[in-house]
Parts: structure tokens; C-alpha cells; sequence
């Protein structure tokens, strides 16, 4: 049971250049989301989802997508890369439906990203 | 809105002294749920403690021990006889009910244990 897992765990972009970071949660729970965390700034709820083909803005949407065409993964996408996303990424995820209100978001260990 | 307060940016303290960690909420829901998480070193986020608004006893785990006061909108934190590895950064969080269970994490603080 790997729990969160996200790839890539490091990445360096120049501005302009898109990329797509992968979330996968093998505990079969109905929600994900992606936030940011910047010095200082705490964790930014970007995007989420509350069930396969479902996704929602966040506190920061602007200049990432996402798609969750599969129960178990969960895609940001950036389509053209600013310095001002040089950020850590967390994705996370929880039982959603089947838990109740306020579940536990369980998350994965963080992609670091630089853009350039 | 729902707001989250931490307002002790960091915090330095020997090792085996006590230390409190502040955290105020906002909210005008009356079923909320309140998350501490702890961030090491290494980055990754761990998942200490929930609790929901209804369940205002204090909560004990071993050397961590949580205060959950409604009347002052605080859930503190408290570790007791700190170790060096207790080092970490530690989020605060606010969940309300019927909100998809999106959460609003405090700035945290850094807490740093000196040998």
C-alpha cells in the first residue's frame, strides 16, 4: 500500500515550457487535490476533485489545470510555466463520500519545481 | 470566512522543555473539523490529530497533547519533554462540513529542538 505517490519528485522548467505532474492514491478514495506551498505562505488549495471526471478551482487556480480521468489519479498540468509557480507541490487525498464530512487528507511527499 | 491563525512564526526551545504551539480559528459554521499536521525536514506533510466541533475533550498521545477551547476558537498544541527530532514545521488546519472537505491550513510554525 504506497498511499500518495507523486511524480516527478523534482523538476526544473524555463518559462514558457508546459508540464504535467502525476498524483496516484491506492486507497481507492473519492477525493484529491493539489495545493502549493511557498515560504511563509502556508499550503494554497490550487485544484480539487470529488470523484472521477470531477474537478474543481481552488483558492490559486490561475495558470494550472487538472484532470481526473481516473478514480486513482489526479493531474496538474502547466501549460506555460512563470517563475512565479517555482513552488513545492502537494497532492493529497481522502475517503471523501464514503468517510464523511472533514476527512483526513492524506498526502504525498511533494514535487519541488523550478521555473526558470 | 474561515481563517486559520497561527501567529508563532518559529519557536526555539532545549530539548525536554515543554512548548505550546497557538493556533486560532475563524468560522461561522457550527460543525467544523480542526487538523494538525507536522512537516520534518525531509518535506513530507504527516497527519497528527483531527477533531471535530462537537468533541471539545482534550485529546493525549503520548507526548503530545491537544486543547480544544470553542469559547476562544484555539486548538493548541502542546509537546511535552521535547526531543530533537519533534524538529518540524507544524500546520494548523480548518475543515467545515458540506465544503467537499477542502481544508485551510495556517502559515505554521517552525519549531526547532536544541540539544
Amino acid at each position: 500500500n504506497a498511499g500518495v505517490t507523486q511524480t516527478p519528485k523534482f523538476r526544473v522548467l524555463k518559462t514558457g515550457q508546459s508540464m504535467t505532474l502525476l498524483c496516484a492514491q491506492d486507497m481507492n478514495h473519492e477525493y484529491m487535490y493539489w495545493y502549493r506551498q511557498d515560504p511563509g505562505m502556508g499550503l494554497r488549495l490550487i485544484h480539487y476533485s470529488v470523484g472521477e471526471g470531477t474537478t474543481a478551482k481552488g483558492e490559486v487556480p490561475d495558470g494550472y489545470n487538472v484532470s481526473r480521468l481516473k478514480k486513482q489519479n489526479f493531474l496538474l498540468g502547466l501549460e506555460s510555466a512563470a517563475p512565479s509557480q517555482t513552488s513545492v507541490y502537494f497532492c493529497a487525498s481522502s475517503e471523501g463520500l464514503a468517510g464523511g464530512p472533514g476527512d483526513t487528507q492524506y498526502f504525498g511527499p511533494g514535487t519541488r519545481l523550478t521555473v526558470l | 470566512a474561515q481563517k486559520v491563525t497561527q501567529a508563532q512564526t518559529e519557536i526555539s526551545v532545549v530539548e525536554k522543555e515543554d512548548v505550546t504551539l497557538d493556533c486560532v480559528y475563524e468560522t461561522r459554521d457550527t460543525t467544523y473539523y480542526l487538523f494538525w499536521y507536522k512537516q520534518p525536514p525531509s518535506g513530507e506533510l504527516v497527519f497528527l490529530i483531527r477533531r471535530n466541533s462537537f468533541d471539545e475533550q482534550n485529546e493525549i498521545s503520548g507526548r503530545y497533547s491537544w486543547n480544544f477551547q470553542k469559547s476562544t476558537s484555539s486548538f493548541n498544541f502542546t509537546i511535552t519533554a521535547s526531543q530533537v527530532v519533534d524538529s518540524a514545521v507544524y500546520f494548523c488546519a480548518l475543515s467545515e462540513a458540506n465544503r467537499d472537505d477542502k481544508i485551510i491550513f495556517g502559515k505554521g510554525t517552525r519549531l526547532h529542538i536544541l540539544p
